[in-house]
């Protein structure tokens, strides 16, 4: 069965840094990928995704995030951060075979943007 | 708005109480997903619904727990007896059969069990 780590459970960063949220996964095959971002109160939404192809995958908001197959890893990435970023992220994974095709997430990374 | 809704946001219930969620789906999806999400966790599948069928369930999911897509379009899912650790986030998702992977969420439903 397919896992997700997100070793870092809360990162604090200041307004206009650069951001880095860690994702590994583990499944036989190379699996779908997906971040998520959840703000209090909020369902998740999605941000971006990887299938195939290409393994730096642009989303929406500004984030990146890069498939290393190597490393089993899907990191997210923004270049500069904005305070309305605060939130609770998510990395996901899907198998791309079997009928259910549910997604497995990880335990979320909390993000705290310094003014 | 055409994104998946779901009612109640938020539900209050005594241990021992059944209670009801509903979701209703973006119109052309024909899959719906519910998940659970606990506090400090990510969401976790509990079953899922192609139309009208329920196709797998999780082992998350007791006997206590019912879902139900009687038309193929809105979901509802039942808790009997609540106990306190049913207390979490009940998350609904929705998607088409011919990008399965890419669900759409809807804000859930926060369930507190007294």
């Amino acid at each position: 069965a397919q896992s997700v780590t997100q070793p870092d459970i809360h990162i604090t960063v200041s307004e206009g840094a650069s951001l880095e949220l860690r994702c590994n996964y583990s499944y036989g095959a190379t699996p779908y990928l997906f971040w998520y971002v959840q703000s209090p109160g909020q369902g998740l939404q999605l941000l971006l995704k990887y299938f195939s192809g290409d393994t730096l995958v642009q989303g929406i908001k500004g984030f990146e995030a890069e498939f290393k197959r190597s490393q089993s890893s899907f990191n997210l990435r923004k270049p500069s951060v904005h305070w309305s970023d605060a939130a609770e992220y998510f990395c996901a994974v899907g198998v791309p075979s079997g009928s259910a095709r549910q997604l497995t997430f990880g335990s979320g990374t909390q993000l705290t943007v310094l003014p | 708005d055409t994104g998946v809704s779901q009612d109640p946001r938020h539900k209050i219930t005594k241990r021992g109480q059944n209670v009801t969620f509903r979701c209703d789906p973006i119109s052309e999806h024909n899959r719906l997903y519910w998940y659970r999400q606990t506090l400090g966790q990510g969401p976790e599948f509990l079953t899922y619904f192609q139309n009208e069928a329920q196709l797998e369930k999780s082992r998350l999911l007791s006997d206590r727990f019912s879902a139900e897509r009687p038309k193929g379009s809105f979901s509802t899912l039942e808790i009997q007896r609540t106990e306190q650790g049913d207390s979490a986030m009940y998350l609904c998702a929705s998607s088409l059969v011919r990008d399965v992977n890419e669900q759409f969420f809807g804000p859930g439903t926060r369930l507190t069990v007294l």
